[in-house]
């Protein structure tokens, strides 16, 4: 799998936009990045997926670099439910799996 | 509503006894997968299936077995369970596969003793 790079732990102020940052410098140039996030215990939840541009839904936008090794994850007014780990994800051209890494466990502070 | 069931939530057994974990989504979807989260080792797929009567292994698939009979149905046998199986499962379903937007359910917590 193309792998992903992700930091730990970040922590941001209720309110605040939190920008979460993602490395993949070995994607190949049809292969799309997928986050997801899992608060707590429960089932990972979709967040937003994208290609080469950038994409904006309900949730978070997503933010791809012009040569696609990097993405941001952006939650623009973060509340104390968006308190999970987040997963940045992406699959090998040929393989029907997801393989989740360690992601990022993101504090929102009241 | 769209929703991926699987049951039990919790289960406990002893090593040996014969379970399964049913999953279970009405969304008509084709691609189904199962996986198992431990702490410091995260989300590990177990097995995916494709289609109805199509199934491939994941990335540890030992001790398990999983059948596609009917499209909504993926359950998960551990014929001969063990204590290193004790772990959180979570299945999970999408209708273009792995690159499609997958929908997991709220998961199974298994301790096998």
């Amino acid at each position: 799998d193309a792998k992903t790079t992700q930091p730990p732990s970040m922590d941001c102020a209720e309110g605040r936009a939190a920008n979460l940052p993602c490395n993949h410098s070995t994607i190949s140039g049809n292969e799309y990045v997928y986050w997801y996030r899992q608060i707590h215990s429960q089932g990972p939840q979709y967040i937003i997926h994208g290609l080469k541009n950038n994409e904006t839904n309900e949730m978070a936008s997503l933010i791809i670099t012009e040569d696609r090794k990097s993405s941001t994850l952006i939650l623009p007014h973060a509340t104390l439910r968006d308190t999970a780990v987040y997963y940045c994800i992406v699959p090998m051209d040929s393989s029907y799996k997801l393989i989740f890494g360690s992601g990022t466990r993101l504090l929102v502070r009241p | 509503e769209a929703q991926v069931t699987q049951n039990p939530r919790y289960l406990i057994t002893v090593t040996g006894k014969k379970l399964t974990v049913t999953c279970s989504q009405n969304m008509n979807h084709e691609y189904m997968s199962w996986y198992r989260q431990d702490p410091g080792l995260g989300l590990r797929q177990i097995y995916y299936s494709m289609n109805v009567e199509v199934t491939d292994k994941g990335d540890v698939p030992e001790g398990y077995k999983v059948s596609r009979k009917e499209k909504r149905n993926f359950p998960l046998i551990l014929e001969s369970p063990s204590p290193n199986q004790t772990s959180l499962y979570f299945c999970a379903s999408s209708h273009q596969g792995p690159r499609g937007e997958q929908y997991f359910g709220p998961g199974t917590r298994l301790t096998v003793t």
